[in-house]
């Protein structure tokens, strides 16, 4: 069956530390993966896009991988801040634009 | 920028009612719009594909009699909840795509700021 996994366990870092979170997919072949910050209550904003013939993608203090071999994306924050605090949405490309979401890893970082 | 506005962001309605939720992109057209549900900390769940001019693609387990769509133009798409009852309370969140199919898209969404239905 299909699954997207991303850490059910929030994570929790010290101001100015690196966030590292994880997504793994199964039976998916996305043409391209996205991360998208979602605050409690309101809908998500999109962060980043990354295509399938890319390995890395940076924007700002924000970092992703794409291992496609390994069914795998990172995603990294550095110099975290508390206004980084939220949850954070990997989401896959599922075919004619349709775009399906993991249930997402809450980061708070700590002042 | 690409806005997309939703409406209302909270509805309380009474079993048995119709509630309906408009989605707008304010500052772009929208070929293509998603309709996703929420329960507390879980994910996104696709309820169903809002193409402009055509009938909605739905999800399967998504009941389209209950969950109606209409996408009557490049800027507006609703969704009538009918006959609500208190299992249809969520958070309902629409999101618009500016692809157009051409070579230079990407799959980036504009999402709405949700709403929330309590069905009492």
């Amino acid at each position: 069956s299909q699954k997207i996994e991303q850490n059910s366990e929030a994570l929790n870092i010290q101001e100015g530390k690196t966030a590292t979170l994880t997504c793994n997919y199964t039976n998916y072949s996305p043409a391209y993966l996205q991360w998208y910050r979602q605050d409690p209550g309101r809908g998500p904003v999109f962060l980043l896009l990354i295509r399938e013939n890319e390995k890395e993608k940076r924007k700002e203090r924000l970092k992703v991988t794409f291992d496609t071999t390994l069914k795998q994306s990172l995603f990294h924050i550095t110099a975290s801040q508390p206004a980084d605090s939220a949850t954070y949405l990997c989401a896959l490309e599922n075919g004619g634009f349709k775009t399906i979401f993991g249930a997402g890893t809450r980061l708070f970082v700590k002042a | 920028g690409a806005v997309v506005s939703q409406h209302p962001s909270w509805v309380i309605c009474k079993s048995g009612t119709s509630v309906k939720i408009e989605c707008r992109s304010l500052d772009f057209q929208a070929t293509t719009m998603f309709w996703y549900r929420q329960f507390p900390k879980q994910s996104l769940m696709l309820m169903a594909t809002s193409n402009e001019g055509s009938k909605a693609t739905y999800e399967q387990g998504v009941e389209k009699d209950k969950f109606l769509i209409n996408h009557a133009s490049l800027t507006l798409s609703t969704l009538t909840v009918t006959s609500a009852h208190p299992e249809d309370s969520s958070f309902y969140i629409c999101s618009a795509s500016k692809a157009s199919g051409g070579a230079g898209d990407t799959g980036e969404l504009f999402f709405g700021e949700g709403s929330r239905l309590t069905v009492l």
